[in-house]
């Protein structure tokens, strides 16, 4: 079956340090990948996705390349904010599995310090 | 903008009551999903309809089920509340076929005393 695997939180960091928070998945078929943020107290809202190899989602600064011979899918920010604190979520979609629904990791929490 | 709205933010319900969750969609989206979330555990597929009245079971389906009316509507129920039922309630759409993003409404956090 599906699966995606997260790097465990809290990363704590100081503003404008580098930010990459790992991810890697397992599928049967050809998954589309994402990135979801949770902000405190909502909903998740999509950060960025990418649909085949080689493709690199980006979005507000951060950046994504779907590498299909390490199945993964990284987050990088070159320089975070105190706003960027939040809930990282990586996800997969993989209809060609007949699963309509997202699979997620456990997510992991940013804390970004002044 | 696609907007997916759910009735409470918040909710506090005794141990064996029953409990309605509300979630309605604005922009016709075929697909929506009920998911639970934990700490340490994600996001986990509840129920998810992909039409009217249509309805299939996730990855956790026990101690809930799910009534889809109309197009816009998708209602979670727990016939009866279990504390270990305590948790964020995250209802979510997306259209089509292909592997769309899913769009989310802000939450439901749930407390079962």
């Amino acid at each position: 079956g599906n699966s995606v695997t997260q790097m465990e939180g809290p990363v704590t960091l100081s503003e404008e340090a580098f930010l990459t928070i790992n991810c890697t998945y397992t599928a049967t078929g050809y998954p589309s990948l994402f990135w979801y943020v949770q902000y405190p107290g909502e909903g998740l809202q999509l950060l960025l996705k990418a649909t085949k190899a080689d493709d690199k989602g980006s979005n507000k600064g951060f950046e994504a390349t779907y590498r299909k011979e390490t199945t993964s899918f990284h987050l990088e920010k070159g320089s975070v904010q105190v706003s960027d604190s939040a809930v990282y979520f990586c996800a997969l979609s993989d209809r060609g599995a007949g699963r309509r629904a997202l699979t997620f990791g456990s997510g992991t929490r940013l804390q970004v310090q002044p | 903008d696609v907007k997916v709205t759910q009735s409470s933010r918040y909710l506090v319900k005794r141990t064996g009551e029953k409990v309605f969750l509300e979630c309605v969609q604005d922009m016709d989206h075929e697909n929506m999903f009920w998911y639970r979330q934990d700490p340490g555990l994600g996001l986990r597929l509840i129920y998810f309809s992909y039409d009217v009245k249509m309805k299939e079971k996730g990855d956790i389906p026990e101690g809930y089920s799910v009534s889809r009316e109309k197009k816009e509507r998708f209602s979670l129920i727990l016939e009866s509340a279990s504390t270990n039922q305590t948790s964020m309630y995250l209802c979510a759409s997306t259209p089509g076929l292909s592997n769309n993003e899913q769009f989310f409404g802000p939450g439901t956090r749930l407390t079962v005393l």
